[in-house]
């Protein structure tokens, strides 16, 4: 199984900063790669899909990069909305497994 | 509106079976994979099972392999998931989620839509 590690695990940020959440695969996955955002008590919610588009709805102050088996997501100016819990997916091969997520709060 | 709505959850005893439901509204069902994903409480996303719009290809993920079967009605748009010799780490919220091709291959891609969750207790 291709697993999948995220940096960090958590962190604080103050509305307005910039964030980069790691996700790293330990195999080349190409760009078979996806971002969600899950809120306390929601469903998860697609962001990012195949590594850098951005899913229909979704505020362009997210954004994706990375293939192989390094990858990243920014949000360029971090809104309150946007205090969540973010994990990341590969879906080249099964297992499609998640990382163990990184929670954003508030500072 | 596209939507998938879970239900069957509950309490269970260790050992018991349980079976869940998504019944999905909005789109041609029979034309998408569709997935089970759990989530322990305060844990993470835990994928547990994919089947193909056919039904004919399925997958699991190793901690349910042999115990929990998948399946799909086509012609009732639902997808159901059975579960037997529940354990104690079965615990979680379980989801069914949608897969989009769009966003890589008919049976690889990423999970568009999502249901709202229904809670899955096994405890004695």
């Amino acid at each position: 199984a291709i697993r999948m590690t995220q940096s960090p695990s958590s962190f604080s940020a103050s509305t307005g900063d910039r964030v980069t959440i790691t996700c790293r695969a330990s195999q080349n996955i190409n760009s078979y790669l996806a971002w969600y955002q899950q809120k306390p008590g929601k469903a998860p919610k697609l962001l990012i899909y195949a590594a850098s588009t951005l899913q229909s709805g979704v505020p362009s102050r997210f954004s994706g990069s990375g293939s192989g088996t390094d990858f990243t997501l920014t949000i360029s100016c971090l809104q309150s909305e946007d205090f969540a819990t973010y994990y990341c997916q590969q879906y080249y091969s099964y297992p499609p497994l998640f990382g163990p997520g990184t929670k954003v709060d508030i500072k | 509106e596209v939507q998938l709505l879970e239900s069957g959850g509950g309490l269970v005893q260790p050992g018991g079976s349980l079976r869940l439901s998504c019944a999905a509204s909005g789109f041609t069902f029979s034309t998408y994979a569709v997935n089970w994903v759990r989530q322990a409480p305060g844990k993470g996303l835990e994928w547990v099972s994919t089947i193909s719009g056919s039904g004919g290809n399925t997958y699991y993920a190793d901690s349910v392999k042999g115990r929990f079967a998948i399946s799909r009605d086509n012609s009732k748009n639902t997808l159901f998931l059975q579960m037997n010799s529940l354990r104690a780490e079965d615990t979680a919220v379980y989801y069914c989620a949608k897969g989009d091709p769009l966003t890589g291959t008919t049976l690889r891609n990423a999970f568009d839509i999502w249901g709202q969750g229904t809670m899955v207790t096994v405890s004695s």
